[in-house]
């Protein structure tokens, strides 16, 4: 069965400190997507990124970055230069395409706390 | 364009009543998802459309709980008999059916059982 882990459950720096929240996955399929989503603390779940299992590529956009990797199946992201508005709770997900299954299985979040 | 919407944003309840919740996806998204957020649970899936197939219902916690999708657009969420176990933010999410499309969420219906 398919299981995300996000081990972190709280983190706290201080403004423009990097930050790297870590995700874990497990999974039979061999075609699999994995996303990350930001909660603010207003609530409504926001899209970040999306990785297909056969794009190991690293991403970058502004000061954000995502690390894929498969021999370690971890799709970690970092934060560079925090701000105080990246305050928020932060969710990896993952679906798989092969089991048709196209239901978001969620991480538990990590809560990130950007003090000024 | 508009985003998902969802209705009522809030909604307090007694134990043992029905409810039922509405989800408005984006217009064209043919994928129409229900989760949902509590404290000691996470986010977990609870219903999947799609077009016109028949939906992928594992993730329904109880008979309790139903859904429905009509004219390909509107879902409505029904719990009947609340408990108190149900009260939890229900979210629901569209997307396009592509393989791997991001699924845009909307703002959630906070329900609280008395």
């Amino acid at each position: 069965a398919q299981k995300v882990t996000q081990a972190q459950t709280e983190i706290s720096v201080v403004e423009k400190e990097d930050v790297t929240l870590d995700c874990v996955y497990e999974t039979r399929d061999t075609t699999y997507y994995l996303f990350w989503y930001k909660q603010p603390p207003s609530g409504e779940l926001v899209f970040l990124i999306r990785r297909n299992s056969f794009d190991e590529q690293n991403e970058i956009s502004g000061r954000y970055s995502w690390n894929f990797q498969k021999s370690t199946s971890s799709f970690n992201f970092t934060i560079t230069a925090s701000q105080v508005v990246d305050s928020a709770v932060y969710f990896c997900a993952l679906s798989e395409e092969g089991t048709g299954r196209r239901a978001l299985t969620f991480g538990s979040g990590t809560r990130l706390q950007v003090q000024p | 364009g508009a985003g998902v919407s969802q209705s009522p944003s809030n909604k307090v309840t007694e134990k043992g009543k029905d409810v039922e919740l509405r989800c408005d996806p984006i217009s064209g998204h043919t994928a129409l998802y229900w989760y949902r957020q509590s404290l000691g649970q996470g986010l977990e899936f609870l219903i999947y459309f799609q077009g016109n197939s028949a939906p992928d219902k594992s993730g329904l916690p109880s008979d309790r709980f139903s859904a429905e999708r009509t004219g390909g657009s509107v879902s409505t969420l029904t719990i009947q008999r609340t408990q108190q176990e149900d009260s939890a933010v229900y979210l629901c999410a569209s997307s396009l059916f592509r393989q791997g499309n991001e699924q845009f969420f909307g703002p959630g219906t906070r329900l609280t059982v008395l």
